[in-house]
């Protein structure tokens, strides 16, 4: 699977966009990019899922560049809730579910 | 979707003993994991526990240490034997669905703590 790069920490604002970035340069054409959370204490959690089309579900929307070498989680308006780890990783789709962590980014939503 | 419970939710333990860590899923699943966690740290994949056969484990995990056992396609057990307190972690079970998403879910965790 292919590697991702995160940033360790960011910061936002209550209400505000968290745009969360994702740099997965040798990624295959046949893998996917996965978006997980880990809230304090808590197992992951799936957030959301793509390929190379943009993807939008309730919780979060998800924007893969052309190249697909870089993709960015947007929380259109982040709660205090959404403190937490998140985790960029990414897998073939039909594989079995063996998921690779890196390290994550630690976005802390602020009031 | 996928509902996990994990026994026990935590231990403190000695050094030396081992603890078995039991994972239950409400519904039939075929691939079971098994997933640590050490403080301050990313989650690291130990092994794949087959229903019905050896579990399968990742470069720097042993079965010695980390045996599983999976009898069923509802549950499994992780050992953590002959513990030391570089062990201390949190273990969590974790399986893959096959659906629109093909998502993986994830207990709440043990947290174990040895002394």
């Amino acid at each position: 699977d292919a590697k991702t790069t995160q940033p360790p920490s960011m910061d936002c604002a209550e209400g505000r966009a968290a745009n969360l970035p994702c740099n997965h340069s040798t990624i295959s054409g046949n893998e996917y990019v996965y978006w997980y959370r880990q809230i304090h204490s808590q197992g992951p959690q799936y957030i959301i899922h793509g390929l190379k089309n943009n993807e939008t579900n309730e919780m979060a929307s998800l924007i893969i560049t052309e190249d697909r070498k870089s993709s960015t989680l947007i929380l259109p308006h982040a709660t205090l809730r959404d403190t937490a780890v998140y985790y960029c990783i990414v897998r073939v789709y039909n594989q079995g579910g063996k998921l690779i962590f890196g390290q994550g980014t630690e976005l802390s939503v602020k009031p | 979707s996928a509902v996990i419970s994990q026994k026990p939710s935590r231990d403190i333990c000695q050094r030396g003993t081992s603890l078995t860590i039991q994972c239950q899923v409400d519904s039939q699943v075929t691939m079971m994991f098994w997933y640590r966690q050490q403080p301050g740290q990313s989650l690291t994949l130990i092994a794949t526990a087959n229903q019905g056969s050896e579990a399968t484990y990742e470069s720097g995990f042993v079965i010695d240490k980390f045996p599983i056992s999976r009898p069923n396609l509802t549950f499994s057990t992780l050992t953590v034997s002959n513990m030391s307190p570089e062990d201390s972690s949190i273990y969590l079970c974790s399986v893959f669905t096959r659906g629109p998403r093909n998502e993986q879910f994830f207990g709440p965790g043990t947290r174990l703590t040895v002394l």
